[in-house]
């Protein structure tokens, strides 16, 4: 079973629904991550948060809005999303900085289809 | 930024062959993850190695550092290794540094 736990692992939302994503991870790590990925393509990085602190925005649009409430969880609110954002949406956590034995932990993803 | 470049991009084997995936990258480098996503979209990863030689069960990985390449070798391949295999680098800053993927390698095993 992976560490970090993604919840929910499928969501159908409109393009004027508001919706959360959800990560956890128990591992002490003080790094965490949201990453997008479209099909047949590799995880593209959205955030970081380090040590609670948003540390990197890859000039996400602002219908994405990331939180970290504690070193433990992350979430990712959604609002008036568009088609082209369905994607499968990974959250990650590492040590910070991530120079240890395990490097980067990934969920298993939420897979996003916005109608 | 670095980067990072996985060959071959598409494989096809029979149940029970052996075969190696190379990642090369453009710059030196702190952190180097080899990564298996299933048919699921769940990203696993299989070797944390920036430099050295890991064995996992029929996989292992070497990574030259010193010539910016990482080899991994899945043998006596199974159907449930198919799915894409992702090389993905860090060079640790002070601030700002970030995982960089490659663009994978697709691995199909038919029975």
């Amino acid at each position: 079973d992976t560490e970090v736990t993604q919840t929910p692992k499928h969501l159908v939302m409109g393009m004027t629904n508001k919706k959360s994503l959800k990560c956890e991870q128990h591992m002490g790590h003080r790094a965490m991550y949201w990453y997008k990925q479209k099909a047949k393509k590799p995880p593209e990085l959205m955030f970081v948060y380090s040590y609670e602190k948003l540390s990197i925005n890859e000039s996400v649009p602002s219908r994405f809005s990331p939180e970290c409430p504690n070193s433990s969880l992350l979430n990712l609110h959604l609002h008036a999303l568009q088609p082209e954002d369905s994607a499968l949406y990974l959250c990650a956590s590492s040590q910070d900085p991530p120079g240890t034995s395990y490097g980067y932990t990934f969920g298993s993803g939420t897979r996003l289809t916005v109608v | 930024g670095i980067q990072v470049e996985q060959s071959p991009p598409d494989l096809i084997l029979q149940e029970g062959a052996n075969s190696t995936l190379r990642c090369n990258f453009s710059d030196s480098v702190n952190n180097l993850q080899w990564f298996h996503q299933n048919p699921w979209g769940q990203l696993i990863n299989l070797f944390y190695i920036p430099s050295g030689t890991k064995q996992n069960g029929r996989l292992s990985a070497t990574t030259v550092a010193t010539e910016r390449y990482s080899l991994l070798y899945i043998s006596s391949s199974q159907t449930t290794d198919s799915g894409v295999y992702f090389c993905a680098v860090e060079r640790i800053k002070t601030s700002g540094s970030r995982l960089t993927f490659g663009e994978g390698t697709q691995l199909t095993v038919n029975p």
